[in-house]
């Protein structure tokens, strides 16, 4: 099982500039959450699909951010233009949600994608 | 009121310590509770699940307390290894939830 892939590992980008992370769920998952992480504000959610729909997007901080799930496979976000504060730690993660339970089994984190923007 | 509160510590105990966290949540009708690690630098990663009738896991033990919407987690015997950020998970009701993380609570453990 090769969990949950992102890339790039790391990115530096200039201020101003498109900025795309991926992401590969586990196969056969049908959740997936992507977070950003910094000292200040810790883990925050900013999306979440369930069977490749978007069903809560209220984290995402502006309309500078974007995701997709084209399939059940990939994922994208995408920050246009990236500014100096959008410098974190990005995680996508995944999960089985039980539908009519209103449960999930335990969600499982990529490695992470380090931005700085500069 | 945030939907998952934790003292972020750092929590400071000696090898062979036990130390305790506590982790309150906000909607009553959560019912998926989990207890993540994360390392400096590293993404998180699955500790233990919190079922209702508390688990345990070698040095490490789980409590759900729904009535007073907390989850907590019992470290014995500390080890240096067990130095890192302790996330808590939780949950919402009906329906498609989100999984809100707790901001973390640290710990060191120290010779």
């Amino acid at each position: 099982d090769a969990g949950v892939i992102q890339s790039p590992r790391h990115e530096v980008t200039e201020m101003g500039q498109e900025v795309t992370l991926r992401c590969k769920p586990i196969s056969g998952h049908n959740s997936l959450f992507w977070y950003r992480q910094t000292m200040m504000r810790g883990l925050e959610l900013l999306i979440y699909f369930n069977n490749n729909v978007p069903i809560d997007d209220s984290g995402m901080p502006e309309d500078r951010f974007s995701a997709k799930m084209p399939n059940a496979s990939f994922s994208t976000l995408k920050i246009q233009p990236s500014e100096p504060r959008d410098s974190a730690v990005y995680f996508c993660a995944s999960s089985l949600s039980r539908r009519g339970l209103g449960s999930f089994t335990e969600a499982f984190f990529g490695q992470g994608t380090r931005l700085t923007v500069v | 009121r945030k939907e998952v509160e934790q003292d972020p510590g750092p929590f400071n105990v000696p090898e062979g310590a036990t130390v305790a966290f506590n982790c309150t949540y906000s909607n009553s009708a959560s019912q998926s509770f989990f207890w993540y690690r994360q390392d400096c630098r590293k993404e998180p990663k699955l500790l233990m699940s919190v079922y209702s009738s508390g688990n345990e896991d070698g040095r490490f033990t789980a409590q759900l307390n729904r009535a007073s919407q907390y989850i907590s987690l019992l470290i014995r015997d500390s080890k240096l290894s067990d130095s890192a950020t302790y996330l808590c998970v939780v949950n919402g009701g009906t329906g498609f939830q989100k999984l809100v993380f707790g901001t973390g609570t640290r710990l060191l453990v120290s010779p």
